[in-house]
């Protein structure tokens, strides 16, 4: 069974606009963080923002915010007021702790959102 | 600007070559990865060392060699590779290996090609 699961493999947005990005995820474990990276055309992943499976506010940073549904293990990224250099491939990726599979990163197949003017 | 260096940024080999890509970082973090990513794939986890000591190997062959000679740098010794090794290789490191908190900070990679 996939761990991590985007179903979105492509996505349009408008300049300004906000967009979410969508992610759901299959543990057991009680404890594990949910990240999400972002990947340029130019190879470098950009560590965006980070929730942890205990935190009880949503996290943000920035233009980032992190929609975090534990019950539904949904981790939706938020991009508000998007730019033309949001256009990047997006990750999500979960670590679990070690009853979990060790403390090994297990990332998405990925989102590439395209921002339009 | 990364924080992780690696070198070089691009590699063409020959399947008989012997080469090595490194990986530097100066963010006192205690844990480093090799990942391997072909183009419009997630990254896929090879190597994790943690306070300079191998602690995973994702069952990768025997022609990838990882090498961790200090706390700030990471190798990755190759030989006789295949052409379906093209990939973009890609170093992280964080604080420390356990603990789900620790976001990991990746390099701008090496993009791999073998003849």
């Amino acid at each position: 069974a996939q761990k991590i699961t985007q179903t979105q493999p492509g996505m349009f947005v408008q300049e300004k606009e906000a967009v979410t990005l969508d992610c759901t995820y299959d543990t057991s474990d009680p404890s594990y963080g949910l990240f999400w990276y972002k990947q340029p055309s130019s190879g470098e992943m950009i560590f965006l923002i980070y929730q942890g499976s205990y935190d009880q506010q949503n996290a943000t940073e920035g233009r980032y915010s992190l929609n975090f549904q534990k019950a539904r293990k949904s981790a939706n990224l938020v991009i508000s007021a998007s730019q033309l250099g949001d256009s990047a491939m997006y990750f999500c990726a979960m670590r679990e702790g070690p009853e979990g599979g060790g403390n090994k990163l297990t990332f998405g197949t990925g989102t590439q959102l395209k921002v339009e003017l | 600007d990364t924080e992780v260096t690696q070198t070089p940024k691009h590699l063409v080999m020959g399947m008989t070559n012997k080469k090595s890509l490194k990986c530097e970082q100066h963010m006192g973090h205690r844990a480093m990865y090799w990942y391997k990513q072909k183009a419009k794939k997630p990254p896929e986890l090879m190597f994790v060392y943690s306070y300079e000591k191998l602690s995973i190997n994702e069952s990768v062959p025997s022609r990838f060699s990882p090498e961790c000679p200090n706390s700030s740098l990471l190798n990755l010794h190759l030989h006789a590779l295949q052409p379906e090794d093209s990939a973009l290789y890609l170093c992280a490191s964080s604080q420390r290996s356990s603990g789900d908190d620790q976001p990991q900070h990746f390099g701008d990679g090496t993009r791999l090609s073998i003849l």
